[in-house]
């Protein structure tokens, strides 16, 4: 297996622009993370899917950032308009049963 | 709420020497996983070790140990014979069982491994 991959590993943008961050699960896992990652705020969990469906997205900082998972193989988190204060690495991970395992990453830089 | 401590920000040890990495967690739910993860330079999250609460062996993975003492709630990290390429930083979490299934992380420790 491929493991958890994310696109595009590195994204430079313009504030105000629109960002789609992309996520492809191991194939079998039935349960989809959302990271992200900075100095002051470490891990924080933003949204997960079960069985493609959000359980709980209460981490979503703000209606700017929105994620969708319209099928067992793809997930999508989209921040419009995207703010320097976004800048971050952004994880996704599957997982089956107990431990997750995660993707490489997406290192957003919005300027 | 769940909620991870990691005490240590930061921990030197020499080569080849053994090293404890501290967690603590509070939960209110009798069913939960503790997690290692490492995090190199490089990025990426590495899983390491798996304990479950209801686990009565501490868990181990090659040089990784987990120092389980569920009645004070904590998950220590034993590293044994530390390489080089262990310089990097530790996270551990926990994931309740029941209803949530999601993974709470604590704020890691940098390890840093001297020659």
């Amino acid at each position: 297996d491929a493991g958890v991959i994310q696109s595009p590993r590195h994204e430079v943008t313009e504030m105000g622009q629109e960002v789609t961050l992309r996520c492809k699960p191991i194939s079998g896992h039935d349960y989809l993370f959302w990271y992200r990652q900075t100095m002051m705020r470490g891990l924080e969990l933003l949204i997960y899917f079960n069985n493609n469906v959000p359980i709980d997205d209460s981490g979503m900082p703000e209606d700017r950032f929105s994620a969708k998972m319209p099928n067992a193989s793809f997930s999508t988190l989209k921040i419009q308009p995207s703010e320097p204060r976004d800048s971050a690495v952004y994880f996704c991970a599957s997982s089956l049963y107990t431990g997750y395992t995660f993707g490489s990453g997406t290192r957003l830089t919005v300027v | 709420a769940q909620k991870i401590t990691q005490t240590q920000p930061g921990m030197f040890v020499q080569e080849k020497e053994a090293v404890t990495l501290d967690c603590t967690y509070d939960t209110s739910d009798p069913s939960y996983g503790l997690f290692w993860y490492k995090q190199p330079s490089s990025g990426e999250m590495i899983f390491l070790i798996y304990q479950g609460s209801y686990d009565q062996q501490n868990a181990t993975e090659g040089r990784y140990s987990l120092n389980f003492q569920k009645a004070r709630k904590s998950a220590n990290l034993v590293i044994s014979a530390s390489q080089l390429g262990d310089s990097a930083m530790y996270f551990c979490a926990m994931r309740e069982g029941g209803d949530n299934n999601d993974m709470r992380f604590g704020a890691g420790t940098r390890l840093t491994v001297k020659p």
